[in-house]
């Protein structure tokens, strides 16, 4: 069973710096792109970007080049998303989801989500 | 930058047909996919390559392409079916296109 399993819900302050995670088992990790998508509070779907476990190649909405950076660590089947500085409008819900690869851009399989809030 | 223009909302009746129309330009030339969430809880994709259906999605959920306008259509609606829906695709960008989902589309059933 195809499974990609989030790292749990965070609070942090502004200014500090996070990663989270989105490990991939049930599948060939390396094979599939891994996408993330932030959901804002009672908002639509935004994408963020994809990255290739296989050669870390790396694609990133406009909208996010330079606010976050997109990881993997192939050896452990995980994905990351990570910030240096959060401000309070990173305040969402982050999925990542797999993309198979002759398959256009579309997701097949999602994560449970993770809950990102940022607050003084 | 690229948009999808989806309805807001839908409302339909139970065993009515429900209808969720997504408009891009590009979508002659990109697949579309379809996504359903309820709330609380992750996209669950129900149309992927503009008209197939994942193993385990319910066969009254169908997908059409028509020009720069594809259709979600979900036959004999059921209660179970109350979700917000999300279409999404991709643009033609150089280097690399970009993924879009359109704003999503509420279906009250009745």
């Amino acid at each position: 069973e195809v499974q990609l399993v989030q790292s749990g819900a965070e609070v942090k302050k502004p200014g500090e710096s996070l990663k989270i995670s989105c490990q991939g088992s049930g599948y060939s990790f390396s094979d599939y792109w891994v996408g993330w998508v932030r959901q804002m509070p009672g908002k639509g779907l935004e994408w963020m970007g994809v990255i290739h476990p296989g050669n870390s190649e790396t694609r990133y909405s406009p909208s996010f080049q330079g606010q976050v950076t997109i990881s993997v660590d192939k050896s452990i089947n995980t994905a990351y998303l990570q910030w240096s500085g959060l401000k309070a409008s990173d305040t969402a819900v982050y999925y990542c989801a797999r993309r198979p690869s002759n398959w256009g851009y579309g997701f097949d399989s999602w994560g449970q989500g993770s809950l990102v809030t940022v607050s003084s | 930058s690229y948009e999808l223009t989806q309805p807001a909302s839908v409302s339909v009746s139970p065993g009515q047909t429900a209808r969720i129309t997504c408009s891009g330009n590009e979508l002659p030339k990109q697949y579309s996919y379809w996504y359903q969430q309820k709330p609380g809880q992750a996209p669950l994709l129900v149309i992927f390559k503009d008209t197939e259906r994942p193993s385990g999605i319910p066969e009254r959920f169908s997908g059409s392409s028509s020009g720069t306008t594809v259709t979600l259509t979900i036959s004999g609606v059921q209660a179970e079916d109350e979700a917000d829906y999300y279409c999404q695709s991709a643009d033609n960008s150089f280097p690399y296109p970009l993924y879009v989902f359109g704003a999503g589309t509420k279906v009250t059933v009745l």
